[in-house]
């Protein structure tokens, strides 16, 4: 599967507990994208990187949240010190500079209990 | 501010019916229109973009500046269109082209 790859697809953590995900971009694609998508919710936009600078952070990302494109290639979004709020599905989707058609992840399933 | 509305969270029709899933958007730029479909247990995927005008999987869509709306058309439904869909926005003037998305619209077409 050449597509956008996400891990793990589901994550049940308890509240207070730090969390990761990873996503895996299409090789050839400058820009990833985060977005959280609660449910009956269309997805919401959380930040964007452009190889491995981070251009945008929303105003939904609070301090707890950070991100990481290390090498311009996966990135990795971290939570810390989870909130029953923070349950929601992560979607990680990416796209050429130049070309706004966007390919998104499965999405990672995140339950803080 | 960019903002995508889908006054409709279901929508139900029959088989051969004719189908309009309706989107209004608001920005004060050049905005980019889209549609996006995520069917049963798969990922989101682009259906269409009003910059190509294409007809994919026999969908239409029309921006129309005057009243901001991208609806969605199909003349007529099939039973495999039944899905969630998406409109959503991208700003010209916006770094990184993100999306802004709708809240989505279930279409349901019965046989």
């Amino acid at each position: 599967d050449t597509g956008v790859s996400q891990d793990p697809r589901h994550k049940i953590t308890k509240r207070g507990q730090n969390v990761t995900f990873r996503c895996d971009p299409i090789s050839e694609h400058n820009r990833l994208y985060w977005y959280r998508q609660t449910l009956g919710q269309g997805p919401e936009f959380l930040t964007y990187f452009q190889n491995e600078a981070q251009l945008e952070k929303s105003r939904l990302l609070s301090d707890r949240f950070s991100a990481e494109r290390p090498k311009g290639s996966f990135s990795t979004l971290e939570i810390q010190r989870t909130e029953q709020g923070d349950s929601a599905m992560y979607l990680c989707a990416s796209s050429f500079i130049r070309n706004t058609e966007a390919f998104f992840g499965q999405g990672t399933r995140l339950t803080v209990v | 501010a960019q903002r995508v509305t889908q006054p409709e969270k279901l929508l139900s029709v029959f088989k051969g019916a004719p189908v309009e899933l309706k989107c209004n958007y608001s920005y004060s730029g050049s905005p980019e229109l889209f549609w996006y479909v995520q069917y049963s247990r798969q990922r989101l995927q682009l259906l269409l973009r009003h910059i190509s005008r294409e007809s994919i999987k026999g969908f239409t869509a029309d921006l129309n500046k005057g009243e901001t709306s991208f609806h969605l058309k199909k003349p007529f439904a099939q039973e495999e269109d039944s899905a969630m869909y998406y409109c959503a926005l991208s700003g010209r003037e916006t770094s990184g082209s993100r999306l802004t998305f709708g809240e989505g619209t279930q279409l349901t077409v019965n046989p």
